[in-house]
């Protein structure tokens, strides 16, 4: 079965720091798209940035960037400058290629963010 | 556009019980998707509608059923209820074509006595 790893349950950062979070999958083709998702108290899901697979440039989106390492299969978020409405639970989900057209998703990260 | 919504936002129900949980997508969007969360099991796929056909299904027992309407509306429905179905059902809507970025909704939460 395709995984989705999120080895970092749960990471702190201070108003204004840099955080990364990390996600690496599994799969051998080469067309998919991936995606962040955070997860606040609310409990409503929100897209945070996308990337698609197929182009090199890593997608930025105001202060969320990510890291895309194809071959490794590694995409992590970088939340720069980060505020206290950045805490979250965080997942990434892969959709396309053998995942299929559905979103699978990581077990997430829990961002917390300090004052 | 408003967002996608989902009714009712919570639930309760006893063992043996079925439920019917609605998802309204964003207008324009053809494609409505159910996840269901929960602490032990996280977020799976339920069942992906669209053109008011079943085209991908998790795997999920037969007592989770969906359908969608010709408003592009989706039921999901669960029948004979166990305390294992507790959890909260997303539902997601997307365009087709392009990045098909999927959208969810504010979920149901469900609780089974």
């Amino acid at each position: 079965a395709q995984t989705v790893t999120q080895s970092q349950p749960e990471m702190s950062v201070q108003e204004a720091e840099t955080v990364t979070l990390s996600c690496t999958y599994d799969t051998s083709e080469s067309d998919y798209y991936l995606f962040w998702y955070k997860q606040p108290p609310s409990r409503q899901m929100i897209l945070v940035i996308r990337q698609e697979a197929y182009k090199q440039q890593n997608a930025t989106e105001n202060r969320f960037s990510v890291n895309f390492q194809k071959a490794a299969k590694s995409f992590s978020l970088k939340i720069s400058d980060s505020q206290l409405g950045d805490a979250a639970m965080y997942f990434c989900a892969p959709r396309g290629g053998e995942y299929g057209n559905k979103l699978v998703f990581g077990a997430g990260t829990i961002l917390r963010v300090k004052s | 556009k408003a967002g996608v919504t989902q009714t009712p936002r919570y639930l309760i129900k006893t063992r043996g019980q079925q439920v019917t949980l609605s998802c309204s997508p964003i207008s324009g969007h053809r494609s409505v998707s159910w996840y269901q969360q929960t602490p032990g099991q996280g977020l799976q796929f339920l069942f992906e509608y669209f053109s008011e056909t079943q085209r991908n299904k998790g795997n999920f027992p037969g007592r989770f059923s969906g359908r969608q309407f010709s408003n592009s509306r989706s039921e999901m429905n669960v029948s004979t209820l166990e305390l294992g179905d507790s959890a909260l059902y997303l539902c997601a809507s997307r365009t087709t074509g392009g990045t098909d970025t999927q959208y969810f909704g504010p979920g149901t939460r469900l609780t089974v006595l």
